[in-house]
């Protein structure tokens, strides 16, 4: 079954602080891999977008990584800013059917001053 | 938000009544999909379509109906409402290619009572 699990479900952490996010997926064939932030009541905004041939990419404070072969991704935050609190939703992309997404559970973090 | 217009933005309705929710798009993206959010779910799809008069169903489309009839327009139809389906729904778009990113708009908030 094409599953994409997140990794804590909720962390806590204090301003100016780093973090990391951790995502597992079954998806195959695989495409590519998201990270998506939504802030309550809004819409997933695009963070990065990594293919199998990618390791790493950055935007900004956040830095994503993928393993390919284990199947893994990170997603570290740099710094943190209050302006960082919302979910974190990892997603991956399998090849044809119009890309179809699978969305993980998300991992809410909330930044405290 | 890309160009996405969803409407409404928050609905009430009765059990067994029809309701048709719309996502409007500037971006003339080919793909355009119809999410469902609810509490330790996630996303999940419910129909995509892949062009106009094209569409096919995702993993949670029982009760739902889509129409595509311009590319620019997508309707998601609940033709008898259940409390099941009190979600917050998300449209998204996309264009071809896999490192293609997907757009999402607002949200609908909606409420079956």
């Amino acid at each position: 079954k094409n599953q994409v699990e997140q990794s804590p479900q909720s962390l806590i952490i204090l301003e100016g602080k780093n973090c990391t996010l951790q995502c597992n997926y079954t998806v195959s064939p695989f495409s590519n891999l998201r990270w998506y932030k939504q802030d309550t009541g809004r819409g997933p905004v695009s963070l990065t977008i990594m293919t199998f041939s990618e390791n790493t990419k950055s935007n900004g404070r956040y830095t994503a990584t993928l393993d390919a072969d284990t199947k893994q991704s990170s997603l570290h935050i740099t710094a943190s800013q209050l302006s960082d609190s919302a979910s974190y939703i990892c997603v991956v992309s399998r090849e044809a059917a119009g890309n179809k997404l699978t969305f993980g559970g998300g991992t809410r973090v909330l930044v405290k001053p | 938000d890309a160009g996405i217009t969803q409407s409404p933005r928050h609905k009430v309705t009765e059990t067994g009544t029809p309701v048709t929710l719309r996502c409007h798009q500037t971006e003339n993206h080919r793909y355009m999909y119809w999410y469902r959010q609810d509490p330790g779910h996630g996303l999940r799809l419910i129909h995509y379509s892949y062009g106009v008069k094209d569409t096919d169903k995702g993993e949670v489309s029982d009760g739902y109906s889509v129409s595509r009839s311009k590319t620019e327009d997508f309707l998601l139809t609940l033709e008898s409402a259940t409390s099941s389906q009190t979600s917050v729904y998300f449209c998204a778009t996309g264009g071809q290619g896999e490192n293609t990113e997907a757009f999402f708009g607002q949200g609908t908030r909606l409420t079956v009572v």
